[in-house]
Order: C-alpha cells, then structure tokens, then sequence
C-alpha cells in the first residue's frame, strides 16, 4: 500500500520552463490537494480537489494549474517557473470532511523539491 | 496570511519536560489537527478535534480546543530525543470541510 506517490522527488528548472508534478493516491480519498513549503515555514495551500471532477483555488494559486485527472490522480503545471516557485512542493489526500466517518486526516506524499534557476 | 498560527515558533527543553505548543486561527472550524513534519520529511497526522470536543488524548498527547477564543494547544509529555520536529497545527474550516489550512508551525529540539 503506498499511500501518495509523487514524482519527480527533484527537479531543477530554468525560468521560463513548464512542467508537471505528478501526484497518485491508492486510498480512494475524495480530496486531494497540493502544498508548497518554503524554508522554515508552513505549508501554503495552492490548489485542492474536494472531489473528482471538482478543482479549487487555495492561499497562493498565482503561477499554477492543475488537473484531477481522475479519482487517484492531481497534477500541478507550472506553465513559466520563476525563481519565486522554487520550494518543496506537498500533495496530499483526505477523506472528505463532511463524510460519514468524518475523518479528514490527510496522508501526504515526500515531496519534491523544485528549484528554478 | 495563514490561517493558524503558532506559538511559540521554535522551543527547546530537556529531555522528559512537557513540551506546549499553541495555535490560534482565524475562522470558524469543522476541526483541528496537529501533524509532526521530521527534517526533510513528508507530513505525518498526530491528533485530530472536532469543534464540539474540548479535549483529546493520544498516548503522550493531549490537545485542547477552545472554539470561542479560536485557539489549541499540543500537550507533549514526557519528551524524548524522537520527538525533535517541526510541528504544525492544521484547521477545516466550516465553511469548506474540504480544505486543510496549515499554522506557520513550531520547530521542537529535545536536548539529551
């Protein structure tokens, strides 16, 4: 069972770059969202996913796309990375708060730390 | 600006002290969490409160919520090396039981 994957685990990029972290969950979890972490502080929530189908804008979602793909996947495209983007980046799934459980303890993945240059 | 904050933002004791870190947020809540983030790691989920709970305990871990001040604390006792993290209090709001908010986070260092 692993959990949230994320890929890459680095990245180096130039300014002006695109990509796409890639981000899969194998709990069936509703949520899912995407985080960046700078250097010793919090995470900032960028995007969520409440559920398939459905995408919204977090704190800090200037510079940023993303895409549920389906029920396991979400990615984040960073169309031109600036050098303001580089960070450690999170996603992470949840149950749904409202749920019949109502857990909405989130798993998050190991990161990957982007760096542009 | 975040949603929760915290306090202090780095603390540092001896070994078997307690260890209280606060958090104070902004908005109403479904619920609260604490996560323990290790150097270089992923997020790792502690304890989670629900709005009408006032106290919670997990082992060494006792949280408290008060709703009509709009704050927590995280209760470690008995502190050991392992504990040396970064912790972090998370809110859902009640308004958006699908988003996870995070804290600027407390930076704990247990000394031998």
């Amino acid at each position: 069972n692993a959990g949230v994957t994320q890929t890459p685990k680095f990245q180096v990029l130039k300014t002006g770059q695109s990509m796409t972290l890639q981000c899969a969950q194998d709990m069936n979890h509703n949520s899912m969202y995407w985080y960046r972490q700078d250097p010793g502080m919090g995470l900032r929530l960028i995007y969520y996913s409440a559920s398939e189908g459905t995408t919204d804008k977090g704190e800090v979602p200037n510079g940023y796309n993303v895409s549920r793909l389906n029920k396991r996947e979400f990615s984040l495209r960073l169309e031109s990375a600036a050098p303001s983007q580089t960070s450690v980046y999170f996603c992470a799934s949840s149950e749904r708060g409202d749920s019949p459980s109502g857990n909405t303890e989130a798993f998050f993945g190991q990161g990957t730390r982007l760096t542009v240059v | 600006s975040q949603q929760g904050e915290e306090d202090p933002q780095a603390l540092s004791i001896q070994e078997g002290e307690n260890a209280t870190m606060n958090c104070s947020y902004k908005t109403s809540i479904n619920n609260l969490q604490w996560y323990r983030q290790n150097s270089g790691r992923g997020l790792v989920h502690l304890i989670l409160i629900r709005s009408n709970e006032r106290e919670k305990h997990s082992g060494r871990l006792r949280v408290t919520l008060d709703t009509s001040k709009k704050s927590s604390s995280l209760l470690i006792t008995a502190s050991r090396a392992a504990d040396t993290a970064s912790y972090f209090c998370a809110t859902v709001p009640y308004s958006s039981a699908s988003k996870i908010i995070f804290g600027s986070g407390t930076r704990l260092s247990i000394r031998p």
